[in-house]
């Protein structure tokens, strides 16, 4: 069956703007993860949900960041006022169930000029 | 804090020689999972190998497996006979759902 998907692979915005990332988990998983990996580091965790609910948002830098998955299965990250630090490859995952091996996404790389 | 150390930046091996990443982390807790996933430059993460804490006996995948010491809080990854195609970043991770990952070793295999 088909991996994790997200879209877009790649976005470019500028300061100040607001973007939305979406995720596309594997059909029946149940659990979903944001990470954001920036250059030369690995993966941090954002936020995971069971369900529709978010289970844990501590990864959650600051209030610029949310995310939702309201009918349990695709997921978006949107982030607001988008500052140059953000820039960074954002990984989604999911799960059968927790904990469980996760399958990860392709990525998608932002990139705040 | 929850953390993961991976002290070899990068590294590298002749073909079909082993080859063993090192990875240190730091818990309070007790039961968790441990895994060992592999980046290569297309940026998908894909799980190389992992390892349930409260088992003893250390996991092994074909060519890959770990020397777990739970008191040591240490998980190294051995991959023998080094294929080419195992050139990638190398990621340790711990977690439960909120998984904490290394920094990573970049390891190229040599022909």
């Amino acid at each position: 069956g088909a991996g994790v998907s997200q879209t877009p692979s790649n976005k470019v915005t500028e300061k100040g703007k607001y973007v939305e990332l979406r995720c596309d988990p594997i059909s029946g998983h149940t659990a979903l993860y944001w990470y954001r990996q920036s250059l030369g580091q690995g993966p941090e965790f954002l936020i995971y949900f069971q369900g529709t609910g978010a289970a844990d948002d501590s990864g959650l830098p600051n209030d610029r960041f949310f995310a939702v998955r309201p009918e349990g299965s695709v997921s978006t990250l949107k982030i607001q006022r988008t500052e140059r630090g953000d820039s960074a490859v954002y990984l989604c995952a999911s799960s059968f169930g927790t904990p469980n091996e996760q399958f990860f996404g392709p990525g998608t790389r932002l990139t705040v000029l | 804090a929850q953390t993961v150390t991976q002290s070899q930046p990068e590294m590298s091996v002749q073909e079909a020689e082993t080859v063993t990443l090192s990875c240190t982390y730091d818990t309070s807790e007790s039961n968790y999972y441990l895994f060992w996933y592999k980046q290569p430059p297309s940026r998908q993460m894909i799980l190389v190998i992992r390892q349930e804490a409260y088992k003893q006996q250390n996991a092994t995948e074909n060519r890959f497996s770990v020397n777990f010491q739970k008191a040591a809080k240490s998980f190294s990854l051995k991959i023998s006979d080094s294929q080419l195609g195992d050139t990638a970043m190398y990621f340790c991770a711990f977690g439960n759902n909120d998984m904490r990952f290394g920094a990573g070793t970049r390891l190229t295999v040599k022909p």
